[in-house]
């Protein structure tokens, strides 16, 4: 199984320049995560989506946009990149609910520069 | 505000001793405790989750214990092995799902 997969891995981008970061998963999850992950900060959510259709804020959402396309695939837009948003940005999906003894499956991470 | 501490300095073990490993928080009532490695470059792995009504879990070599009196967490890597070495993330989880992520602690583990 692939388990959550992110594209791109790496990623240039200039201040100003938009791009969507992709996520899929094939384990039936129903919630799925945007995380970004800064030196010294550890790990911020973004946007969250509980399942499919809904979306909310996370502690860290100004400067995003997310989609959540169907139950598989849910991807995060920049869409006027700034220096501040450098970062490795992480995509996670859950069972969701309060039984899962199963966490959140991470994907491999997507690694953004902005100069 | 909400917060975890896990301890910012790297932790350094001989190899087949037990790493121990502390998460502390605040201002937090979490129904689940979960604990996560990470390797350089690669995204967080789940290792065990603790529910609150639950002092203690076991996998292989790993035992978690949940204090919600001291709002204290430990994680226990008993026989450690240089494999072992990687940096752990401690992360508490509401009912409604959402996690918040500690600071991670390194854990180099010496051969």
């Amino acid at each position: 199984n692939a388990g959550v997969t992110q594209t791109p891995k790496f990623q240039v981008l200039k201040t100003g320049q938009s791009m969507t970061l992709q996520c899929a998963q094939d384990m039936n999850h129903n919630s799925m995560y945007w995380y970004r992950q800064d030196p010294g900060m550890g790990l911020r959510l973004i946007y969250y989506s509980a399942s499919e259709g809904t979306t909310d804020k996370g502690e860290v959402p100004n400067g995003y946009n997310v989609s959540r396309l169907n139950k598989r695939e849910f991807s995060l837009r920049l869409e006027s990149a700034a220096p501040s948003q450098t970062s490795v940005y992480f995509c996670a999906s859950s069972d969701g609910g309060a039984v899962t003894n199963y966490g959140y499956t991470f994907g491999s991470g997507t690694r953004l520069t902005v100069v | 505000s909400q917060k975890i501490e896990q301890n910012s300095e790297a932790l350094n073990i001989q190899e087949g001793k037990t790493a121990t490993l502390t998460c502390n928080y605040t201002n937090y009532s979490p129904a689940y405790l979960q604990w996560y490695r990470q390797d350089p470059g690669r995204g967080p792995v789940f290792l065990l989750l603790i529910r609150e009504n639950e002092k203690e879990k076991r996998k292989e070599r790993l035992k978690v214990t949940f204090d919600t009196t001291l709002k204290q967490s430990l994680f226990h890597i008993t026989a450690s092995q240089p494999a072992d070495s990687a940096t752990y993330l401690c992360a508490l989880q509401n009912r409604d799902d959402k996690i918040i992520f500690g600071k991670g602690t390194r854990l180099h583990i010496l051969p």
